[in-house]
């Protein structure tokens, strides 16, 4: 079967742009999250969805959206790109609402240049 | 608020021996508590976890944990490292409300030489 799948796997933009990111969660999972992994530091939860509904939000400026599909994958978007923005972003799925068993995925590197 | 505090951002150990990686949290109630292991340009992967079950968990690849309330630490052991134990190594907790997010330690990264 296959894990939890993100693309893509590198990305490379400019300050001000935007960026989609995407997550395919693993077969009959129905929970999303979304982590960021700043270089050097332990990844911080941005958002979780749960059937189609947000079920939670990190501290993170509204510059940052996500959505979760019909067939429960997800896509993460971010507005108005910033250095700072330069990250690891992990994908996370488990089948019910608690983190009590994540699976993660590989991630997207973004850099903001 | 929670917190996850991982003593040393970098441990390194001889091949064959202990391994003890350290973490600390807080929280106002009793949590779950995970240590994560991040190999270079991969995500993160579960070693184990404790779930307010038996105190002493032990998880895959040889590592175990205990979990100590009186001094909230939830420590990482292995007893003999191997070469390919060399990765960053995560500790985390359930958020108290919903139980639906990690909060994350850190790291810390362990090199094995022989």
């Amino acid at each position: 079967d296959a894990g939890v799948t993100q693309s893509p796997t590198h990305l490379i933009k400019t300050r001000g742009q935007h960026v989609t990111l995407r997550c395919s969660p693993i077969s009959g999972h129905k929970s999303v999250s979304w982590y960021q992994q700043v270089l050097g530091q332990g990844p911080q939860f941005i958002f979780q969805y749960y059937e189609k509904e947000e079920r939670g939000r990190g501290n993170f400026p509204d510059r940052f959206s996500a959505r979760q599909f019909p067939n429960y994958s997800s896509e993460l978007n971010v507005n108005a790109l910033l250095l700072g923005d330069s990250a690891l972003y992990l994908c996370a799925s488990s089948l019910g609402d608690r983190a009590e068993k994540l699976f993660f995925g590989s991630g997207t590197q973004l850099s903001v240049l | 608020a929670q917190s996850v505090t991982q003593l040393g951002s970098h441990v390194s150990v001889s091949e064959g021996a202990l391994v003890l990686l350290r973490c600390n949290y807080s929280s106002s109630v009793p949590p779950y508590l995970f240590w994560y292991v991040q190999y270079p340009n991969q995500g993160l992967q579960l070693l184990l976890k404790y779930t307010s079950a038996a105190t002493l968990v032990k998880g895959i690849n040889g590592f175990e944990a205990e979990f100590k309330k009186s001094e909230t630490s939830f420590h990482l052991t292995k007893p003999s490292a191997h070469m390919s134990d060399a990765a960053e190594y995560f500790c985390a907790v359930t958020s108290s409300g919903g139980y639906n997010k990690l909060i994350f330690g850190a790291g810390t990264r362990l090199a094995v030489h022989p």
